[in-house]
């Protein structure tokens, strides 16, 4: 069955201490993991996507990366703004399949 | 280039009832799919139109349905409502040059 597990549950960082979310994942026929940003009330923001082990994208403070049953979220010196809960989805056949998600929050 | 629609964003509802919720597409993109969110059960996935035919369904009793329209726009529609229905109702639009999919604010249905 296809599945998506994220850690740790919740994450509390101090303003420019660096961390890493992690999101394990079994899914037949992978076609694409993907990290979103959610904000509390607010639909889900698209961040990246993967698609192939050894992959990496980044944007801002984050960093993305991909292994065969792994993708890794770093977070470099991140700041305030950057507490939301993050979400990694795995697409199998045409669904998302959502982990339940990271909350992180970044303390001054 | 305008993002996903959803109306309305807040709805409350009793038991018993029935609610039809709406979702605009990204222009150009002609998939839509639909998601549950709850705090106990977290992003579900509930189906996905295509060209107004359904291509994918998930596990969720036959009290939800929904469907396409010629203009993309989708609908969901929740009948019977039982209190576990409440949660925020996401939709999400895909284009067709990657699975990319990008989602509403939601509607945040609430059932008493």
């Amino acid at each position: 069955e296809d599945q998506v597990t994220q850690s740790p549950e919740a994450l509390r960082l101090q303003e420019g201490e660096s961390s890493s979310l992690n999101c394990s994942y079994t899914v037949s026929g992978l076609r694409g993991l993907f990290w979103y940003r959610q904000d509390p009330g607010k639909g889900p923001e698209f961040l990246f996507t993967l698609y192939s082990a050894g992959e990496e994208k980044e944007k801002e403070r984050l960093k993305a990366t991909l292994t065969k049953k792994e993708s890794f979220l770093h977070i470099t010196a991140p700041k305030p703004e950057d507490s939301a809960t993050y979400l990694c989805a795995s697409m199998g056949y045409n669904k998302l399949i959502f982990g339940a998600g990271t909350r992180l929050a970044v303390h001054p | 280039k305008a993002g996903v629609t959803q109306t309305p964003r807040y709805l409350i509802k009793t038991r018993g009832q029935q609610v039809t919720l709406s979702c605009s597409p990204i222009s150009g993109h002609r998939s839509v799919s639909w998601y549950q969110q709850t705090p106990g059960q977290g992003l579900q996935f509930l189906f996905e139109y295509f060209s107004e035919t359904q291509r994918n369904k998930g596990n969720f009793p036959g009290r939800f349905s929904g469907r396409q329209f010629s203009n993309s726009r989708s609908e969901m529609n929740v009948s019977t409502l039982e209190l576990g229905d409440s949660a925020l109702y996401l939709c999400a639009s895909r284009g067709t040059a990657n699975n990319e999919q990008f989602f509403g604010p939601g509607t945040r249905l609430t059932v008493l």
